[in-house]
């Protein structure tokens, strides 16, 4: 079946501008998550959805970070006044439920580049 | 704070010998315990994880794991190197209770033909 797909995959902008990230985890997963990876870093966590709710944003750096799940299935993460120390690449997992030893699988990415 | 450590950012290992890759992890309590290859330009694929099931765990391409509490390990090893093998791989932790996965820096695996 499908794997979790993320766009764009690769997004380039301007210091200042406004960028949408996109993620369509695996159909039927309830649980979504959000990571950043840094060039040489593992995967940091930013946040994560149960349904339509996040329930743990902990990870998000700051107020210019806001992610949306509306329907429970497509999540959005939005960055306002981006800065060049937010590129990075940014992941998506989705799992069947939350909870345990439950699998995150992840998708392929989307490398931001803020100039 | 929960925190994972592997040794060693870059491994060079020769085509058929062992891999070893070191992971630690800091927790009062045993953690589930997870580890993930990543290809270039490609996202993270679970290779096996630690569910407290059992302390030895075999994963996919090969790979196995031990989970030993009392040296608050995970290492992963493959007996024979293979050419594809190269790639990055992560260590992660997750606690009970807490659904975020908290990843390593990371292993960067060379095979030297």
């Amino acid at each position: 079946g499908a794997g979790v797909s993320q766009t764009p995959s690769n997004k380039v902008t301007e210091k200042g501008k406004y960028v949408e990230l996109r993620c369509d985890p695996i159909s039927g997963h309830t649980a979504l998550y959000w990571y950043r990876q840094s060039l040489g870093q593992g995967p940091e966590f930013l946040i994560y959805f149960q349904g339509t709710g996040a329930a743990d944003d902990s990870g998000l750096p700051n107020d210019r970070f806001f992610a949306v799940r509306p329907e429970g299935s497509v999540s959005t993460l939005k960055i306002q006044r981006t800065e060049r120390g937010d590129s990075a690449v940014y992941l998506c997992a989705s799992s069947l439920e939350a909870g345990g030893s439950e699998t995150q699988y992840f998708g392929p990415g989307t490398r931001l580049l803020v100039l | 704070a929960q925190s994972v450590t592997q040794l060693g950012s870059h491994v060079s290992v020769s085509e058929g010998a062992l891999v070893l890759l070191r992971c630690n992890y800091s927790s009062s309590v045993p953690p589930y315990l997870f580890w993930y290859v990543q290809y270039p330009n490609q996202g993270l694929q679970l290779l096996l994880k630690y569910t407290s099931a059992a302390t030895l765990v075999k994963g996919i391409n090969g790979f196995e794991a031990e989970f030993k509490k009392s040296e608050t390990s995970f290492h992963l090893t493959k007996p024979s190197a293979h050419m594809s093998d190269a790639a990055e791989y992560f260590c992660a932790v997750k606690n009970f209770g807490n659904e975020k996965l908290t990843f390593g820096t990371g292993t960067r695996l060379t095979i030297i033909p």
